[in-house]
């Protein structure tokens, strides 16, 4: 069975820092490329962030780029998203979600989310 | 604003057929697939629909897509008071090297 659990989640101040998880179990994580998917409170879904298998490729929402990275870890079969530099409006649920092996890029295993706050 | 436009609110009754659109432009619909999501109230979103009209293992046939040169379609049939949720294309933009999603469009099943 397919699992995809997101962490790291809290309360920041603006111009802070946090570091979210996802850990996976119940596919090959090393074939898929993930994604980072977030959704203020009250809002509509927001792509973040993309990272391809193998790490070739790293995609970022001008919104967050130069402020989150992205990054893997095929050993642990998680992926993470580190974020720097955190404004008001970052605040939103985080999903981790897995890419299907299909012909677009479309999210078939989503996790629960991680709640992130910034605030002073 | 999204970039994917999609009506805020459609409604319908149980039993009958309702439409979702979503319309974008060349870079993202018009040269690549389309996908469709189900977020329910306080969880995760779905997979409904991906590569413009394939269904994953598990969704009803009474979920069904299209995709027409830049814009995309969800049909729902047979409409039941638990298909109420939010509703969201999804597709990647190739001039933007970007994921995007519409604003989302909340069924109402009256």
């Amino acid at each position: 069975e397919v699992q995809v659990v997101e962490s790291g989640g809290g309360l920041v101040k603006p111009g802070g820092s946090l570091r979210l998880s996802c850990a996976t179990s119940g596919f090959t994580f090393s074939s898929y490329f993930m994604n980072w998917v977030r959704q203020a409170p009250g809002k509509g879904l927001e792509w973040v962030s993309a990272i391809s298998s193998r790490d070739n490729y790293r995609f970022y929402a001008d919104s967050v780029k130069g402020r989150f990275t992205i990054s893997r870890d095929d050993a642990k079969s998680s992926l993470y998203l580190q974020m720097n530099s955190l404004r008001a409006e970052d605040t939103a649920v985080y999903y981790c979600a897995r890419v299907m092996a299909a012909a677009g890029t479309p999210l078939d295993y989503w996790g629960q989310g991680t709640l992130v706050t910034v605030s002073s | 604003q999204s970039v994917l436009t999609q009506p805020p609110s459609v409604s319908a009754a149980p039993g009958q057929k309702v439409t979702i659109s979503c319309s974008g432009s060349s870079p993202n619909i018009g040269n690549n697939y389309v996908s469709w999501y189900q977020q329910l109230p306080g969880t995760a979103p779905k997979l409904l629909i991906y590569d413009n009209n394939k269904r994953p293992s598990g969704i009803p046939d009474r979920f069904s897509g299209s995709k027409s040169g830049t814009s995309a379609t969800l049909v729902i049939t047979g409409l039941q008071t638990g298909d109420e949720a939010d509703y969201y294309c999804g597709t990647w933009d190739t001039s933007l090297s970007a994921g995007m999603f519409g604003g989302g469009t909340y069924l109402t099943v009256l």
